[in-house]
């Protein structure tokens, strides 16, 4: 399953198959992103994160793709498990040269059927 | 557990009340960031220290809100003469000063407040 963020802010996959959950950024100067998962009444959690001088990393049964051409950002999640069902925030530092003040996009929910 | 606290981790008030909240960073962390988060939304930057030095306040920190670091650990944000658009999750995150403008936020569970 695939989503665009904030036209489809939840995104329903199987348990088993894989995710990708999509975020645009809006600040050509931001040079670190973060992919965070927020459990409801948790805070967030940090998954994965990318610098801009990389376009791939990768985690355990996690992806980040960063396409700074169109400022486009993907949280791959391989094998997704129902433990997988939350919230994914993606976060640009945009403030490059200070403060590591973190710019957090609205959020896909994704939710594991079983 | 030696990850970030906040305290309370709920707040009911009525409007026109102060409240105020506390974070407890993780001990080697000089950095220090409040957040706010409402319904739905990604959290919103409010202010970060460094040690106990405030460097930075978002204009959503209005003059009814202050934040202190006084001795460089724990922090408290005081809302003075609550508003019910106040009711939010305010969330504390902490990290290392970086050598370069990377390095994950360390968030806490955050305090929910209402105000009635």
């Amino acid at each position: 399953g695939e989503s665009v963020g904030l036209h489809l802010p939840t995104l329903s996959v199987q348990e088993g198959d894989n995710s990708i959950i999509n975020c645009a950024y809006s600040n050509s100067a931001s040079d670190y992103f973060i992919w965070y998962k927020q459990e409801s009444g948790k805070g967030p959690q940090f998954i994965i994160d990318i610098r801009s001088n990389m376009d791939k990393r990768q985690g355990q049964r996690v992806t980040v793709l960063l396409n700074k051409t169109v400022k486009h950002l993907s949280l791959q999640i391989a094998a997704t498990q129902p433990g997988d069902s939350a919230v994914y925030f993606c976060a640009e530092n945009r403030s490059p040269g200070g403060g590591n003040k973190l710019t957090f996009g609205t959020g896909t929910q994704l939710k594991v059927e079983l | 557990d030696t990850g970030v606290s906040q305290d309370p981790r709920h707040k009911i008030t009525k409007r026109g009340q102060n409240v105020t909240f506390r974070c407890d960073p993780i001990s080697e962390h000089n950095r220090l960031y409040w957040y706010r988060q409402t319904l739905g939304q990604g959290p919103e930057f409010l202010t970060y220290f460094q040690n106990e030095a405030q460097l930075e306040k978002s204009r959503l920190l209005s003059d009814r809100f202050s934040a202190e670091r006084p001795k460089g650990s724990f922090s408290t944000l005081e809302i003075q003469r609550t508003e019910q658009g106040d009711s939010a999750m305010y969330l504390c995150a902490s990290t290392k000063n970086p050598r370069e403008n990377t390095g994950e936020l360390f968030f806490g569970e955050g305090s929910r407040l209402t105000v009635l």
